[in-house]
């Protein structure tokens, strides 16, 4: 299957600081990726839309100066959490779709453990 | 909005045992997809299904998209230790725009002690 890769695995930050999240398509080109997070136990909850070449789209509730999303290429979109705060501590993952013919597919990073002190 | 009722929510399994987990909606899907998630990790894809009624194999995992296009099964036969973790299920209700899928709550697998 199709490989996304998502960096760092973990990152632990102080209150106050901004964290980048990279998420790349390694084997295949994708104009969108999406942005999830997910609490512990629980289901994994979109975030927003990454859009190659334009602005990303988020879903009600989602903070867009909160979380900064670039798609910068057909290949990278990265997550960046402004002003980390403890309730901002949570688990973030990518996908990216995979087209065929009549179908579609969606493949994962990895994901992201971020913890703010 | 769509929901995906995933069941059961918990599952303990002994080793060799079969498993069964189903998602059900009411509304239709044209995709289904099953993924498992290993602690720490993103999901990993299963088996995609694209058709009402198709019936899809990988390895010891079998998952069927149902006639009415509401539903999905997902079996494991014959359970090892590494099958423990959560099994989401996903659904699509069109062919594409994958911004539209929809997740279950999922179902976590466990060896029973």
């Amino acid at each position: 299957g199709a490989v996304v890769s998502q960096h760092p695995s973990w990152v632990i930050c102080k209150s106050g600081t901004s964290v980048k999240i990279e998420c790349r398509s390694l084997d295949f080109q994708a104009t969108t990726m999406f942005w999830y997070r997910q609490f512990p136990k629980q289901s994994l909850m979109l975030m927003a839309t990454s859009n190659e070449g334009s602005k990303a789209t988020y879903e009600q509730g989602v903070e867009k100066d909160k979380f900064l999303i670039n798609h910068a290429s057909l290949t990278l979109s990265t997550l960046t959490v402004t002003s980390a705060h403890p309730e901002d501590s949570s688990f973030y993952i990518c996908s990216a779709p995979l087209a065929g013919a009549n179908n579609e597919k969606l493949f994962f990073g990895s994901g992201t453990q971020l913890s703010v002190l | 909005g769509q929901q995906l009722n995933q069941s059961p929510q918990s599952m303990f399994i002994q080793e060799g045992e079969d498993v069964s987990m189903n998602c059900t909606s009411s509304s239709i899907f044209n995709t289904w997809l099953w993924y498992k998630q290993d602690p720490g990790e993103g999901p990993v894809l299963l088996i995609a299904l694209y058709k009402a009624g198709e019936l899809t194999s990988n390895g010891r995992l079998t998952a069927q998209f149902g006639i009415t296009r509401k539903d999905s099964f997902l079996n494991i036969s014959a359970s090892i230790p590494s099958d423990v973790g959560i099994y989401f299920c996903a659904g699509l209700p069109g062919y594409s725009s994958a911004s539209k899928i929809i997740f279950g709550s999922g179902t976590r697998l466990s060896i029973r002690p």
